[in-house]
């Protein structure tokens, strides 16, 4: 079964505006945390930002900040003020267990996201 | 500068020989990751080592071999057993007892058999 769903295979969005990408997670770990990385054309992945299941606000950095509604294990990012850099691939990113290991992480099938001028 | 190196970015094969891809961190990370990537698709993990002279087969390890004899490296080997190898290689590595265990990621190598 899926654990990370990426619904949205690719979107287009003008230059300036805000853009979320969608993720919905399945899990039955109380402890876990949710990534998302960023692949431009280039081929790496650059880690953008984290949220940990017992985290009570949502997580933010810089531009990015991800949309954490637990009771519906959704994790959205939200990109305000998009730039034409924006454009690339984004995944989301589920690892489970707690705090005492580094489980390994599961990848979603990613959101190719490009910016119109 | 720390960081994770893959070396060469582009290789390639010809069916039937087996192919070692190179994956080395100066970060003094504990953990290490291979992902393959094949086109239009997210990342499916291979093999993954927490430890030097410790690893576990990730989602799809069947054709791939690793080895973790240094807390630096952890090269992979792609066999002839594995049927489709043509695709792009990612190796990672996270601080095993830091959390939240963010990956970084090396620049991939792009495999092509033919």
């Amino acid at each position: 079964a899926q654990k990370i769903t990426q619904t949205q295979p690719g979107m287009f969005v003008q230059e300036k505006e805000a853009v979320t990408l969608d993720c919905t997670y399945d899990t039955s770990d109380p402890s876990y945390g949710l990534f998302w990385y960023k692949q431009p054309s280039s081929g790496e992945m650059i880690f953008l930002i984290y949220q940990g299941s017992y985290d009570q606000q949502n997580a933010t950095e810089g531009r990015y900040s991800l949309n954490f509604q637990k009771a519906r294990k959704s994790a959205n990012l939200v990109i305000s003020a998009s730039q034409l850099g924006d454009s690339a691939m984004y995944f989301c990113a589920m690892r489970e267990g707690g705090y005492s290991s580094a489980s390994k992480i599961i990848f979603g099938s990613g959101t190719r996201l490009s910016i119109r001028p | 500068d720390g960081g994770i190196t893959q070396s060469p970015k582009y290789l390639f094969r010809k069916e039937g020989q087996n192919v070692t891809l190179s994956c080395e961190q100066n970060l003094n990370h504990d953990a290490m990751y291979w992902y393959r990537q094949d086109p239009g698709q997210g990342l499916r993990l291979i093999y993954y080592s927490q430890i030097v002279n410790d690893f576990q087969k990730g989602d799809i390890a069947e054709g791939y071999s690793v080895s973790r004899e240094k807390k630096e490296s952890f090269p992979l080997t792609v066999t002839s057993a594995q049927k489709n190898p043509t695709a792009f290689y990612l190796c990672a590595s996270s601080i095993d007892r830091k959390f939240p265990y963010e990956q970084y990621f090396g620049p991939g190598t792009r495999l092509t058999v033919t």
